[in-house]
């Protein structure tokens, strides 16, 4: 069974640090894309990340230079660390696994969501 | 980088009604196109990928159709379960996978 658990969430100042965690089951996250989406408290999703299989990675333009996504194969483990944080990255960040139809990327699995409230 | 435009923003609908939501994407997208389901306080699910795909486990009252640069969300019969948002997704090229506004289906 596919699951996947975060991690990692909490009260942080601006400017501060922050690092999320995801631990998957069921599969491998080293064989597979997986991305992280958000959601501002009362808003929609935005896409923040994605890493594929072969290590590539992309970001949304809010969070380029400042947010890193990475894996740790042996733990079976994705990342986002978060760095320079501002008040509007406040929101319910979600790890989720990337499934390849060969007609699209689409979000198949997705962990349970870990607040990130950015406040002074 | 191409956005999603989802209407409408809000619907309400009876139980047993027959609902359409719309995607349209900025430019021709071809069939990438996914459409997911989000109850408050609970992460999204995925209902449709590749535009009509339905994903595993998912009830067949829920369809999709279209391609190019518009895009459709059918249930066929509403169920009191269903009553929730709707977000269409775009993952034409490479990223950024932009998702729409979504649809807030509320009970009429």
């Amino acid at each position: 069974e596919v699951q996947l658990v975060e991690s990692g969430g909490g009260l942080i100042q601006p400017g501060g640090s922050l690092r999320l965690s995801c631990a998957a089951s069921g599969f491998t996250v080293s064989n597979s894309f997986m991305s992280w989406v958000r959601q501002a408290p009362g808003k929609g999703l935005e896409w923040v990340s994605v890493i594929y299989s072969g290590g590539s990675t992309y970001y949304a333009d809010s969070v380029k230079g400042r947010f890193t996504i990475s894996r740790d194969n042996a733990r079976n483990t994705l990342f986002l660390q978060m760095n320079s944080l501002r008040v509007e990255d406040t929101a319910v960040y979600y790890c989720a696994r990337v499934y390849d139809s060969g007609s699209g990327s689409s979000f198949d699995y997705w962990a349970q969501g870990t607040l990130v409230t950015v406040s002074s | 980088d191409i956005q999603t435009t989802q209407s409408p923003s809000s619907l309400s609908a009876s139980v047993g009604d027959r609902v359409t939501i719309t995607c349209r994407a900025s430019q021709s997208i071809s069939s990438y196109l996914n459409w997911y389901q989000q109850k408050p306080g609970k992460a999204p699910k995925l209902l449709i990928y590749a535009a009509s795909s339905l994903h595993s486990g998912v009830p067949s009252r829920f369809s999709g159709s279209g391609s190019g640069t518009d895009f459709t969300l059918t249930i066929s019969s509403l169920q009191p379960e269903d009553f929730a948002t709707y977000y269409c997704q775009q993952s034409y090229s490479t990223p950024p996978y932009t998702f729409g506004q979504g649809t807030k289906l509320e009970i009429k």
